[in-house]
């Protein structure tokens, strides 16, 4: 069974506060991403690594960065969590080639106060 | 860049048939997924087409056509369990990384009523 798997799933921060998001999968994929997802505006990536210490922007990535140091591991990071990035975020992750089936994970609600 | 769009709602009575569509304007092409979200969990895949047709796959089919940027997601026989909200989302091929980025449209939200 694929999994992807996510350190939080409820999260309360304050505004200002520094916030770390782990992913991890287990299934040796290069491709990991990061989306948060809000009513009204869907999925939308921030961030993704196709290899270890490699990024991408996504479409919003203002006011997030990402750390990949093990291929297993993608990490999101708020440097100054704001009241705007109360939202889910889901991770993702992907192999490279065949029809290349992104696996979600279970996703981390966070509330910004 | 790319500009999905599929319906907000949909309602449908148990045991019918439903069609969901999507249409997507794109400056490149590489496949589209469809994938079921139920609230507060995590998308799971369904379907994904990059040539035109139809494929199916039990209860689901999904349809593309690619010179008419459209596709559909068709449920049949439906269950309550089938209430959820559908994704659509287009590969683009143009990530300029290596590898590439599925663009998601807002979903479409089924109710299914009995």
């Amino acid at each position: 069974d694929v999994k992807v798997t996510q350190s939080s799933r409820y999260l309360v921060k304050r505004t200002g506060e520094k916030v770390f998001l782990e992913c991890v999968q287990d299934m040796d994929h290069e491709n990991m991403f990061w989306y948060r997802q809000d009513p009204g505006l869907g999925l939308r990536l921030i961030y993704f690594s196709y290899d270890v210490k490699m990024k991408e922007k996504g479409d919003i990535p203002e006011g997030y960065s990402v750390s990949r140091e093990k291929k297993e591991r993608f990490s999101l990071i708020l440097e100054s969590a704001s009241t705007n990035q109360t939202s889910m975020y889901l991770c993702a992750s992907r192999a490279s080639g065949g029809t290349d089936t992104q696996y979600f994970g279970p996703g981390t609600r966070l509330t910004v106060l | 860049g790319q500009n999905i769009d599929q319906p907000t709602e949909m309602t449908a009575t148990e045991g019918a048939i439903v069609q969901i569509n999507c249409t997507y304007q794109t400056s490149g092409f590489n496949g589209l997924f469809w994938y079921q979200q139920h609230a507060g969990e995590a998308p799971t895949f369904l379907s994904y087409n990059v040539l035109d047709g139809l494929e199916e796959k039990g209860r689901f089919s999904s349809f593309l056509s690619r010179s008419k940027g459209y596709s559909y997601l068709l449920l049949k026989e439906l269950q309550m369990k089938d209430s959820a909200s559908y994704l659509c989302a287009v590969r683009d091929p143009a990530s300029g990384a290596g590898s590439y980025q599925l663009t998601f449209g807002k979903g479409t939200k089924l109710s299914v009523i009995p």
